[in-house]
């Protein structure tokens, strides 16, 4: 069955970097596009962007132009998302999901709580 | 880009009928899917192409769509189908999402 398993919390303080994965397993990976969707605590489901496994390419939304990175590694069959720059307003839950803008969300992540704090 | 309008709550009885919507201005040449989502869990795909189940996903699920607007549609409300409902679309290679929907049933 798909499967995508998401890095641990991560605290991190204002300014600095984080770097979430999100491993698959069970489909083969170069055949689906990876996207990442962030959810604040008690707010709803905010597109970040996502990477064509088969390409390479990526869309990212406005907001984070310029602080997010996302890549996948297809020996491992792993993506990530790195965003800098961080503020106590990135504290959210960040989701890896399969798929890209046009095609159904059938799989997530089970989330990784980020947490800025000085 | 354009925004996805849903109602932030929706009540209903057990075993009535639930009805959210969702609207965009540019729905109407595109698909939409919904997803539940459960306090502390990750959410699930209910619904693609406006009205397809995924399999594993109950009947009583149903969706439709008039015009701009998308309509998810749960027949005969459980207690367990009380959790948020998102819809989401796209619009030049941008996801977009529904503000969320949260349904009670009581």
């Amino acid at each position: 069955q798909v499967q995508l398993v998401q890095s641990g919390t991560e605290v991190k303080k204002p300014g600095a970097l984080v770097k979430v994965s999100c491993k698959a397993s069970g489909y083969s990976f170069s055949d689906y596009g990876i996207t990442w969707v962030r959810q604040a605590p008690g707010q709803g489901l905010e597109w970040m962007g996502w990477v064509s496994v088969y390409s390479g390419n990526t869309h990212y939304a406005s907001r984070f132009q310029g602080r997010v990175v996302m890549t996948t590694d297809t020996s491992t069959s792993t993506a990530y998302m790195e965003l800098g720059s961080l503020t106590s307003d990135d504290t959210a839950v960040y989701y890896c999901a399969r798929g890209l803008s046009a095609e159904p969300f059938n799989s997530w992540g089970q989330g990784t709580l980020v947490i800025v704090s000085s | 880009s354009y925004e996805l309008t849903q109602p932030p709550s929706v009540s209903v009885s057990p075993g009535q009928t639930a009805s959210i919507t969702c609207s965009g201005d540019e729905l109407g040449d595109k698909h939409a899917s919904w997803y539940q989502q459960k306090p502390g869990q990750s959410p699930v795909l209910v619904l693609y192409l406006n009205e397809k189940r995924p399999s594993g996903i109950p009947e009583r699920f149903s969706g439709s769509k008039s015009g701009n607007t998308v309509t998810l549609t749960i027949s005969g409300t459980q207690t367990m189908d009380e959790a948020d409902y998102f819809c989401q679309s796209w619009d030049s290679s941008t996801v977009i999402f529904g503000g969320g929907t949260k349904l009670t049933v009581l």
